[in-house]
């Protein structure tokens, strides 16, 4: 079955620092990967997504993610944390060969500390 | 990007009463539409997916009959709690796939900004 982890409840960062928001993935065939960005008592947005080609995928907002399949890694980033990118993340994925559901990590709390 | 609507964007109800929302794909068609729930500090759980012209296909564990899914047309999904307890209160996000022809796009969901229940 697929799966999404995100191993870091929370993650604090100096205004100005890069950042790196971590996500691991597990799917049986090739996956479709995603980030998404929430906002206090808001739906999400969409940031990025790697489909196929370049591993390295930017995104809205300055932010760009690697796919790594060796790690199955697909770890957000940014080179300087805006105090404006505190929020929750969310990475998904969706396994190509299968059916139509995304399937959520838990999410990973940013906090850019100004 | 594209633009998904919710509503309404809260509603405060009373226990056995029952709530429609209404979920918008405004500035393109989609075929297919998923329906989420989201409790405080927790990540998003797909209750259902919504085809436009036949039955939703739910969740493991989600009462259809509790849970009505209409998709009546391509830009248009609802939600209906029916008979609602407190135990249904939440934060409920729809989600819309863009449909393409061709390309990668049609890979990407666009959600909307949720509505939020509290059932009294």
């Amino acid at each position: 079955a697929q799966s999404v982890a995100q191993p870091e409840d929370q993650v604090n960062v100096a205004e100005g620092n890069p950042l790196t928001v971590k996500c691991t993935y597990s799917v049986s065939g090739n996956p479709y990967l995603f980030w998404y960005v929430q906002y206090p008592n808001r739906g999400l947005q969409f940031l990025l997504k790697y489909i196929t080609g370049d591993n390295l995928v930017k995104g809205s907002y300055g932010f760009e993610a690697e796919f790594n399949k060796s790690q199955t890694s697909f770890h957000l980033k940014k080179p300087s944390a805006l105090v404006s990118d505190s929020a929750l993340y969310f990475c998904a994925v969706r396994d190509r060969g299968r059916d139509d559901k995304i399937i959520f990590g838990k999410g990973t709390r940013l906090h850019i500390l100004p | 990007g594209a633009v998904v609507s919710q509503h309404p964007s809260w509603v405060i109800c009373k226990s056995g009463t029952s709530v429609k929302i209404e979920c918008r794909s405004l500035d393109f068609q989609a075929t297919t539409m998923f329906w989420y729930r989201q409790f405080p500090k927790q990540s998003l759980m797909l209750m259902a997916t919504s085809n436009e012209g036949s039955k939703a296909t739910y969740e493991q564990g989600v009462e259809k009959d509790k849970f009505l899914i209409n998709h009546a047309s391509l830009t248009l999904s609802t939600l209906t709690v029916t008979s609602a307890h407190p135990e249904d209160s939440s934060f409920y996000i729809c989600s819309a796939r863009e449909e393409f022809l061709a390309g990668d796009s049609q890979e990407t969901q666009y959600f909307g900004p949720g509505t939020r229940l509290l059932v009294l």
